[in-house]
Parts: C-alpha cells; sequence; structure tokens
C-alpha cells in the first residue's frame, strides 16, 4: 500500500502570509496526487488535482507542484477563509490521504 | 452542478449492520466510478471501498473487507454501502465520492453513523 507523510501537521501563519504545505509518497505516484481543503463540521472540498490542476472555482492564490513522490501546496497569500485543515491524496493504487495539516491563525 | 447526497446514518449497536445510499445528480452517474470513504471523529479522511462504472471492479480496505459490501444502480443513479458486524471504531461520518476522470473528485455532504458498545 502507498503511504503519504503531510508536514507539518499544525501550521500557524497570519494572514498575507506564504503557507508551504509538503506530502510525500512511499512510492512513486507519477502526479496522481489531489490536495482537499476541509472546514470543521464539512465536507472536505478538492483545491488541486492531478498534482497541479486548479479546480474551478478555487481562488489562483492556490497552487500545487510536484511528482513522483515529493509535492507541495502552496497559498500565496493566506486569506482569512483559508484557515482549515488540508490533506493530500494519493490516487496511482486506490486512494490514501495524509494524515492532514492544520492552518491555524497566530 | 455534481450533487451527492448520502442517507442512511444513525445509531446501531455493536455487531448491527446498517445500509448506506447515495443518490447523485448533476452527471452521467454511470460513468463515473465511485467511492466511499470516511472520517471519525477528530480523525482524518479514510477511503474504504471503490466500485468501477459497471461494477465489474471493486476494491476495500483491509479494514472493512469481508464485513462492508458496495454496489451499485445505475439506473437509479445511486450507489450504496451495506456495513455489518459493525464495532465502535467504525464510527464517524462516511462520505461518498465521485471519483477522477478528466474532473476532480467531487464529495456528498456525509451522513453520520454512530455504533454503540
Amino acid at each position: 500500500d502507498i503511504q503519504m507523510t503531510q508536514s507539518p501537521s499544525t501550521l500557524s501563519a497570519s494572514v498575507g502570509d506564504r503557507v508551504t504545505i509538503t506530502c510525500r509518497a512511499s512510492q512513486s505516484i507519477s502526479s496522481w496526487l489531489a490536495w482537499h481543503q476541509q472546514k470543521p463540521g464539512k465536507a472536505p472540498k478538492v483545491l488541486i488535482y492531478k498534482a497541479s490542476t486548479l479546480e474551478s472555482g478555487v481562488p489562483s492564490r492556490f497552487s500545487g507542484s510536484g511528482s513522483g513522490t515529493e509535492f507541495t501546496l502552496t497559498i500565496s497569500s493566506l486569506q482569512p477563509d483559508d484557515f482549515a485543515t488540508y490533506y493530500c491524496q494519493q490516487y496511482n493504487s486506490y486512494w490514501t490521504f495524509g494524515q492532514g495539516t492544520k492552518v491555524e491563525i497566530k | 452542478e455534481v450533487q451527492l447526497v448520502e442517507s442512511g446514518g444513525g445509531l446501531v449497536q455493536s455487531g448491527g449492520s446498517l445500509r448506506l445510499s447515495c443518490e447523485a445528480s448533476g452527471f452521467r452517474f454511470s460513468s463515473f466510478s465511485m467511492n466511499w470513504v470516511r472520517q471519525a471523529p477528530g480523525k482524518g479522511l479514510e477511503w474504504l471501498s471503490y466500485i468501477s462504472r459497471t461494477s465489474s471492479t471493486i476494491y476495500y480496505a483491509d479494514s472493512v473487507k469481508g464485513r462492508f459490501t458496495i454496489s451499485r444502480d445505475n439506473a437509479k443513479n445511486s450507489v450504496s454501502l451495506q456495513m455489518s458486524s459493525l464495532r465502535a471504531e467504525d464510527t464517524a461520518v462516511y462520505y461518498c465520492v465521485r471519483d477522477y476522470d478528466s474532473d476532480a473528485a467531487s464529495w456528498g455532504q456525509g451522513t453520520l453513523v454512530t455504533v454503540s458498545s
């Protein structure tokens, strides 16, 4: 099974900060990686798929990069609506999620 | 607009059974594979099961293999998850998720299953 490791687990940041979250796969997954945002009490929402494709309606301050085993999600300028938990997910072989990164207000 | 609406959650005793359903609209249901994912209280996301467009291919996570059964009815635009031998650790919000294609996956709003011991 493919394992996904996210870092950090928690991130404290201020509005306007540039934020980067990293995700590592235990084996190559090509570009079959997605990033999801989840707010308390709500279903997750896809932000990015195929490693770098922005889902329709998602603000352009979100971007994804990487291939193989190393991936990053970047928020170029953190907004109040962005404080949430973020999950990476591989869909190369079955599905596996990272453990999540909670982005908190500093 | 893609819509996935789960139903069937509730309170069940340990060892009991429950059937979850997910009704799809806003897209050609028969053209997409479907998945179930769950999230225990305060925990992360766990993929449970996959069913292909024609039901010819089905996968399960080890944690539910032999206890849960996924199925779909393309005529009714629905996918189901039959859960049996439920345990306290199955307590979670269960999400129906449309698979990736050329588009991104899409999530339902979830249904809560509580297993009492």
